[in-house]
């Protein structure tokens, strides 16, 4: 099974938003509303920012959303904050009963 | 407080074993599943396997199937990863974290256990 797919960068300044995709296919992402969100920052475990598409966490910031289009999921972040910076992973329930991540996006604060 | 505590790093030699652990507490260890998860020095993370220890059925992705087991003691809330024969690739981070079945994410992630090879 393939990774999805996330661009490898992304950027934004504080207060603007930004949205990260994850692009899948019939075989995950646009089978099924079991996609998550995960922030990792350097040398800490992955946090949980967003589950079954676009459901938060207690504690989450509701600066964070998610939504599917197709085979695409995306994350959006509004108010970007300078603690955003860090790297991002998109992961789907697939059709073999596994799961499977995406590549990873690093996000920037300017 | 709800948490999984990993086992301690690990320095080994190509062809040796390993068993690595995670142990639940503060919840109902058989009622969700653990997940295990490899990151590779500055890579990504990529999903490996699951266990239910509710009933120990497991499910590897084909790119970990038969390269490592995962096992599960409920008598003692803890869940392993092994490997019979390791290999310098397997030099990684290895992280659990517990998943309410197909719902919810996986919402609560061990510290991660360093493995190198």
């Amino acid at each position: 099974q393939s990774a999805l797919t996330q661009p490898a960068s992304v950027s934004g300044s504080p207060g603007q938003s930004i949205t990260i995709s994850c692009t899948g296919s019939r075989s995950d992402v646009d089978s099924y509303d079991y996609v998550s969100w995960y922030q990792q920052h350097p040398g800490k475990a992955p946090k949980l920012i967003i589950y079954d598409v676009s459901d938060r966490p207690s504690g989450v910031s509701n600066r964070f959303s998610g939504s599917t289009s197709g085979n695409t999921a995306s994350l959006t972040i509004s108010r970007l904050q300078a603690e955003d910076e860090a790297h991002y992973y998109c992961t789907s329930f697939t059709t073999s009963d596994t799961w499977v991540f995406g590549g990873g996006t690093k996000l920037t604060v300017l | 407080e709800v948490q999984l505590v990993q086992s301690g790093a690990e320095v080994k030699k190509p062809g040796e074993s390993l068993r690595i652990s995670c142990t639940g507490s503060g919840y109902s260890f058989i009622s969700y599943w653990i997940v295990w998860v490899r990151q590779m020095p500055g890579k990504g993370l990529e999903w490996m396997g699951r266990i239910d220890p509710s009933d120990s059925y497991t499910k590897y992705s084909p790119s970990f199937q038969g390269h490592v087991t995962i096992s599960a003691d409920e008598s003692i809330s803890t869940a392993y990863l092994e490997w019979s024969s390791l290999k310098a690739s397997d030099t990684a981070m290895y992280y659990c974290a517990r998943q309410y079945g197909m719902r919810g994410g996986m919402d609560v992630w061990g510290q991660g256990t360093t493995v190198s090879v």
